[in-house]
């Protein structure tokens, strides 16, 4: 069973709209939060995070909110870019874990001129 | 470039043969890691090294698979007799590990096709 859920494959904005890219996860014992993103033929790179102890980050044009009640994080890219298309992978760790992420499936966001 | 570094970017191979991945990480990084990524989903944990010992391979899938870190630094990962199932896009990581949760940076990849 999946611990970290990115339910949706597929999101397509407008160059300039604000992009909400989703992630759900069940295992109470994650207390840190990453973002990662993907270009094709390209391994993944560090965007985001968050710690259990906060409920958002901000970093330029990402913020990620963490709701714990609801074990949800969302990512939001405002104002999207064209250059923003790509996958974006949620990742977890765990408590006493070094490394050992968890990550989603993946949500490809396609940012339209 | 200062990045991870992966080698070979693809490799095929038949059902049965060996293969061996190398994965040359940011240097003075002390922590490696080796994901999976099969098609359509996302990375998935095999092995972390802190320095030479595997600290935690409770990812790696079978006892074919097996990784060795003997200096600390280049890490190569061993299939032994491969199946089809093991096609995927093998991916090595490293961090200073300097602090939990440091970020992990990503080579490109192998990807490894067995037919």
């Amino acid at each position: 069973d999946q611990q970290v859920k990115q339910n949706s494959p597929s999101l397509s904005v407008q160059e300039g709209r604000i992009s909400i890219l989703n992630c759900d996860y069940t295992n109470s014992m994650f207390d840190y939060f990453l973002w990662y993103k993907k270009y094709p033929a390209e391994g993944p790179t560090f965007l985001i995070s968050i710690s259990s102890i906060k409920d958002k980050n901000e970093d330029g044009r990402f913020t990620v909110f963490l709701n714990k009640s609801a074990k949800h994080l969302s990512l939001h890219i405002v104002p999207s870019q064209p250059g923003d298309s790509a996958v974006y992978f949620c990742a977890a760790s765990g408590r006493g874990s070094q490394g050992n992420l968890i990550f989603g499936k993946g949500t490809k966001l396609s940012v339209k001129p | 470039g200062a990045g991870v570094s992966q080698t070979p970017s693809n490799k095929v191979t038949e059902k049965g043969k060996y293969v061996e991945l190398r994965c040359d990480p940011i240097s003075g990084h002390t922590a490696l890691y080796w994901y999976r990524q099969s098609l359509g989903q996302g990375p998935e944990f095999l092995i972390y090294f802190q320095g030479t010992g595997a600290a935690d391979d409770s990812g790696l899938p079978n006892d074919r698979f097996f990784a060795v870190r003997p200096e600390g630094s280049v890490s190569t990962l061993k299939i032994q007799r491969t199946e089809r199932g093991d096609s995927a896009v093998y991916l090595c990581a490293s961090s200073p590990q300097t602090v939990r949760n440091s970020p992990l940076h990503f080579g490109n990849g192998t990807r490894l096709t067995v037919t």
